[in-house]
C-alpha cells in the first residue's frame, strides 16, 4: 500500500543553523502538501507542491518537490526558536492524502 | 471563530461503548475528511466527503466505523464497539475544492479505557 516516509524522525538544532526534512513515497504522487503542528496543536496547511521539479520559496523556508513525484523536501534557513514544532509532508493520490511520519524540530537558543 | 470545530474535545469510554464525534467545518467548504492520529505519527486517513456524499474510506478502516454529512455541512464519526486500540486523536479537516488548503480543527481527543 501507500507510504510516506520521512527522515529524519528528530532534529535538534542551534537557533541559526539551517534545517531539512526529506519526504518519500513509495509511489508516484499528484501533489504533495506540507504542514506545521506545533506541540499540543493541530497541522497548519503551509504549501502545496505540484509540478515535476517544482521549487517554492516562503521567507526562510525551501520546499522541493523531485522530478519523479515521488520525493520531497522543506528546507530552513536560519532556525528560529518559532520554526518549533513537527513538520509533516502529505502526498496526494486520488482523494486521500497519505501524511509522512514527521520529523519533530527543536531549536535550542 | 470561523475555523473547523470539533466536539467533544475529549472522550473518555469504556471498552465496548460506542462514542460520536462531531466536526462543523468552515461553512462554504465543502470537502471533508477525517483523520486518526496516534503519538508520534503523522495523521491517518479514514475518510472523505464531497458535500454530503462519502466519496472514499479508508480500506484499512474497520467495518465499526462510520461517517455521515447528511446535510452537506457538519459531519458525524461514529465507533461502535470501541477497544484500547481505537484510543487516538480523531481530526477532521475541510477544505474548498478550488483551493489546496486543509484547514484541520483542534480533534477530539478519545481514550478507551
Amino acid at each position: 500500500g501507500q507510504q510516506v516516509m520521512q527522515i529524519p524522525q528528530y532534529q535538534h538544532v542551534q537557533e541559526g543553523e539551517d534545517f531539512t526534512t526529506y519526504c518519500n513515497s513509495s509511489t508516484t504522487l499528484s501533489n504533495i502538501q506540507w504542514y506545521k503542528q506545533r506541540p499540543g496543536g493541530h497541522p497548519v496547511f503551509l504549501i502545496q507542491l505540484v509540478k515535476s521539479g517544482e521549487v517554492k520559496k516562503q521567507k526562510r523556508l525551501t520546499f522541493q518537490f523531485g522530478e519523479a513525484k515521488k520525493n520531497s523536501s522543506l528546507h530552513i534557513t536560519a532556525t528560529q526558536t518559532t520554526d518549533v514544532g513537527t513538520y509533516f509532508c502529505a502526498g496526494g493520490a486520488g482523494n486521500q492524502f497519505y501524511f509522512g511520519t514527521g520529523t519533530s524540530l527543536t531549536v535550542i537558543p | 471563530d470561523t475555523g473547523v470545530s470539533q466536539n467533544p474535545r475529549h472522550k473518555i469510554t469504556k471498552r465496548g461503548q460506542n462514542v460520536t464525534f462531531r466536526c462543523d467545518p468552515i461553512s462554504e467548504h465543502n470537502r471533508l475528511y477525517w483523520y486518526r492520529q496516534t503519538l508520534g505519527q503523522g495523521p491517518e486517513f479514514l475518510t472523505y466527503f464531497q458535500n454530503e456524499a462519502q466519496l472514499e474510506k479508508s480500506r484499512l478502516l474497520s467495518d465499526r466505523f462510520s461517517a455521515e454529512r447528511p446535510k452537506g455541512s457538519f459531519s458525524t464519526l461514529e465507533i461502535q464497539r470501541t477497544e484500547q486500540g481505537d484510543s487516538a486523536m480523531y481530526l477532521c479537516a475541510s477544505r474548498d475544492s478550488l483551493f489546496p488548503e486543509q484547514y484541520f480543527g483542534p480533534g477530539t481527543r478519545l481514550t478507551v479505557t
